[in-house]
């Protein structure tokens, strides 16, 4: 089992691009998630999906759309890219929601 | 409103160096608390969950416990590759039930 699995690991944008971030999971999980990181800050919850075919805005949302593929993917999209969006983007799954999260690797995302 | 504070934010440990991390939470239910560590580059990994005042889980040198107001991460005689961030979290009551994250604890151990 893969567990948890983003794509791109890195990343680099100019303002004002666009780009999606990919997040699969292998362990039939039902709710999904997307937090960003930033130094001082802690993991902020932008959106996620309680179920397939349902998905919330968290903390963060502003600047961000989901679409939550089917039961294994979830997608982060940026329309157009902020230097504020400079981040590194963190996805987890759960087999329910408030269950135990389990996190993928991470994309390293720069806006300049 | 819920809500996470860790502390200390850093702490620096020497080898074999028993201490205490602390994670107070405010929420209107408790239905879980969370320990993850996070490796500098790496996505938080999941190492406990507790669910009463009372209840105390363990592994290896780590030591989870929790009370009605706070969990404590109990680290006896500590080794460099203890050293990461330390984070805890709750489930939200507004989101959803999706997890909030204190801003963590890096610890530092030395030899």
């Amino acid at each position: 089992n893969a567990g948890v699995t983003q794509t791109p690991k890195f990343q680099v944008l100019k303002t004002g691009q666009s780009m999606t971030l990919q997040c699969a999971q292998d362990m039939n999980h039902n709710s999904m998630y997307w937090y960003r990181q930033d130094p001082g800050m802690g993991l902020r919850l932008i959106y996620y999906s309680a179920s397939e075919g349902t998905t919330d805005k968290g903390e963060v949302p502003n600047g961000y759309n989901v679409s939550r593929l089917n039961k294994r993917e979830f997608s982060l999209r940026l329309e157009s890219a902020a230097p504020s969006q400079t981040s590194v983007y963190f996805c987890a799954s759960s087999e329910y929601g408030g269950g135990t999260q389990y996190f993928g690797p991470g994309t390293r995302l720069t806006v300049l | 409103e819920d809500q996470v504070t860790q502390s200390p934010e850093a702490l620096r440990l020497q080898e074999g160096e028993s201490s205490s991390l602390n994670c107070s939470y405010t929420v209107s239910v408790l239905r879980g608390l969370f320990w993850y560590r996070q490796d500098p580059g790496k996505g938080p990994e999941f190492l406990f969950t507790l669910y009463s005042a009372g209840e105390e889980k363990e592994k290896e040198r780590l030591k989870a416990t929790l009370t009605k107001k706070e969990s404590f991460l109990h680290i006896t005689a500590p080794k460099p590759e203890d050293s990461a961030t330390y984070l805890c979290a709750v489930p939200a009551n507004q989101a959803g039930t999706a997890l909030i994250f204190g801003k963590g604890t890096t610890l530092s151990v030395s030899s």
